[in-house]
Parts: C-alpha cells; structure tokens; sequence
C-alpha cells in the first residue's frame, strides 16, 4: 500500500526566505506526482504535475523536483510571500487515476 | 470559470440521520472523485466514477456510505445512518482522462454528526 509522508509538517519564515518543501513515498511504481495548495475552508488547486519520465517542473516562482527511484520530491518556492502562506499537500497517482495524498505541510510567511 | 460545486458547504446532523451530499462536477470532465479529510487520516479516496460508471468503491464504508452518478451533471454522497466518526471534510473532485490527469477540486461540505 502507497504511503506519502511530509516533512516538515508545520513551517514557519520570513517573507523573501526560499524554502523547500519535502516529500517521500514508499512505492516507487507511480504515474505522475502532483503538488497542491490547500488554503483554509477551500479546496485544493493543483499546482505542479511531474509525469514520472520528467524530473522536474517549474511555474513561477515554485519548483518541483522528482527522484523516482528514490520516492522522493521537493517543492521549491522562491522569495515567498505572505500571499503564499497555506497548507502544501503531495500526492502521488497510482493505478487507475487513483492519487494518495500525504498529510500536507502548513506554511506561514510572516511580513 | 469552470469549477466543481458542492453542496450543502455545511452540515450539521444528529447521530442516525441521512446525509445527503451533492457535487457537480466541470462540465465535460468524465472522471470524478470522492474524498474525505480528517485531521487524523488526512486526505482519503472514498470512490470514483468513469463516464458516471463506478470503478473504485473500496474506500467507502460499505454498510453505510453509497456513492451515486444519477446523470453526468450530479454525483451524489450518502450516508445513512450517520455516526458520530463520519463527522469530516467530504470533497469532490473532477478531471478529464488524458489531460494531464488533473484533479479539480470543489470547495467541499464540512460534516458535522453529533
């Protein structure tokens, strides 16, 4: 069974820092690896799809990395802002469309 | 502005009553999802529906929780009888197989079963 863990799972920094968010899953056997941002009382938008033949993607400000056979991802996000600050989820997509979701990261930017 | 809808966004129920959750989902999108989130368990896959045909049903509570597709604009959610541990944030999502293999979320119902 796919498990996804991130860390850390609370983040705390100034705005303008550069910060990278982990993520690491135990079954390597994935389709793609996406990156959400949740804010509070919403839904999730996607951020970044990585295909599992690419090993990275880039929108923005924010970057993700993928290392497959080491069932790990970053999340790269450049000179932050307040604007940025939510709860960061990682999902891996297994068989059939199915995504496995970790426990997500809660950023907070301070002014 | 395509997006998911999902209704009631609240819900407060008693112990044993019947939960009906609706979702609709981008018009077009053929695939669509239903999550629970707990503090506890995080994001959980519930179901989801091909073409308004189910494929996956294997993370429901069988017993009480139903997943329906009665057209291509409506999915729904019940549970019935509801229990105090259903008490969760139930999202919806969509997509549409071959692009990209994004999910859209809708903004989802907060149940609360005391």
């Amino acid at each position: 069974k796919q498990e996804v863990t991130q860390i850390p799972a609370a983040l705390s920094v100034p705005e303008g820092e550069n910060l990278v968010l982990n993520c690491s899953f135990t079954d390597s056997a994935i389709y793609n690896l996406q990156w959400f941002r949740q804010d509070p009382g919403k839904g999730l938008t996607s951020l970044l799809l990585i295909q599992s033949s690419q090993r990275e993607q880039t929108s923005g400000r924010l970057n993700a990395s993928l290392d497959k056979s080491s069932g790990r991802s970053t999340l790269y996000i450049a000179a932050s802002q307040p604007g940025d600050s939510a709860t960061y989820l990682c999902a891996v997509e297994g068989s059939n469309y199915k995504l496995t979701f970790g426990k997500g990261t809660l950023l907070t930017v301070n002014p | 502005d395509a997006r998911v809808t999902q209704t009631p966004r609240h819900k407060v129920t008693e112990m044993g009553q019947e939960v009906t959750m609706r979702c609709q989902p981008i018009l077009g999108h053929n695939t669509v999802f239903w999550y629970r989130q707990t503090m506890m368990q995080g994001l959980e896959l519930l179901a989801y529906f091909r073409n308004r045909a189910p494929l996956d049903d294997s993370g429901m509570p069988k017993d009480r929780f139903s997943a329906e597709m009665p057209d291509a604009t409506l999915a729904t959610l019940k549970i019935q009888p509801s229990e105090p541990r259903d008490s969760a944030v139930y999202f919806c999502a969509s997509g549409l197989v071959g692009q990209m293999d994004i999910q859209y979320f809708g903004a989802g119902t907060r149940l609360s079963v005391l």
